[in-house]
């Protein structure tokens, strides 16, 4: 157990319906990032925070896709009327991140264990 | 071309066997790197950094040629409980971590 914590862990949905995955991050980091995973596949970006700021999207990232961190603690992730390829395994990593050097930045993302979304 | 490739495998060794892993990159601005390990239907977890030097912890080595954007894992005397995806993962300064696909490790006794 890393520390890091998914909700729900599983969630069958009909194609069309909304669902929101909360993250609680390990209470000292202040990166929180959203990945998701489907079978045979690595781990893809889709966004991250620092603190409650939103500072990268990924192109996979549709405008049915939106995640929030409001007060720099938990982050929500939430999908409108989903897909069939919405299916996927969402994993949530969060970090402490430290600058190093000039140019440098030095974190280590510990990952919970996953929402399984099933979208029939 | 994927940012990360590896070879898919599985891999399928003995108890004992020593079994070798291979990474590239096509970014050559990244800086950090690592080996996670995912079993079935779990999440990632980090199994080491990767540092130009070459790192050893236990069974396991890992080595890093920046030239060659190359990244090999190394793992001896290989357990049952070895058996896993190995996600070969890069990233630049501080931004999301690029996943290789994984491969397969099957050790059987």
């Amino acid at each position: 157990d890393t520390g890091v914590s998914q909700d729900p862990r599983h969630k069958i949905t009909k194609r069309g319906q909304n669902v929101t995955f909360r993250c609680d991050p390990i209470s000292e980091h202040n990166r929180l990032y959203w990945y998701r995973q489907t079978l045979g596949q690595g781990p893809e970006f889709l966004t991250y925070f620092q603190n409650e700021a939103q500072l990268e999207k990924s192109r996979l990232l549709s405008d049915r896709f939106s995640a929030e961190r409001p007060k720099g603690s938990f982050s929500t992730l939430e999908i409108q009327r989903t897909e069939q390829g919405d299916s996927a395994m969402y994993l949530c990593a969060s970090s402490l991140g430290r600058r190093q050097g000039a140019s440098g930045y030095q974190e280590t993302q510990y990952f919970g264990p996953g929402t399984r979304l099933l979208v029939l | 071309r994927k940012e990360v490739e590896q070879d898919p495998g599985p891999f399928n060794v003995p108890e004992g066997a020593t079994v070798a892993f291979n990474c590239t990159y096509s970014n050559s601005a990244s800086q950090s790197f690592f080996w996670y390990r995912q079993d079935c239907r779990k999440e990632p977890k980090l199994l080491m950094s990767v540092y130009s030097s070459g790192n050893e912890d236990g069974r396991f080595t890992a080595q890093l040629n920046r030239a060659s954007q190359y990244i090999s894992l190394l793992i001896r005397d290989s357990k049952l409980s070895d058996s896993a995806t190995y996600l070969c993962v890069v990233n630049q300064a501080g931004t999301a971590l690029i996943f290789g696909k994984g491969t397969t490790l099957s050790v059987s006794s």
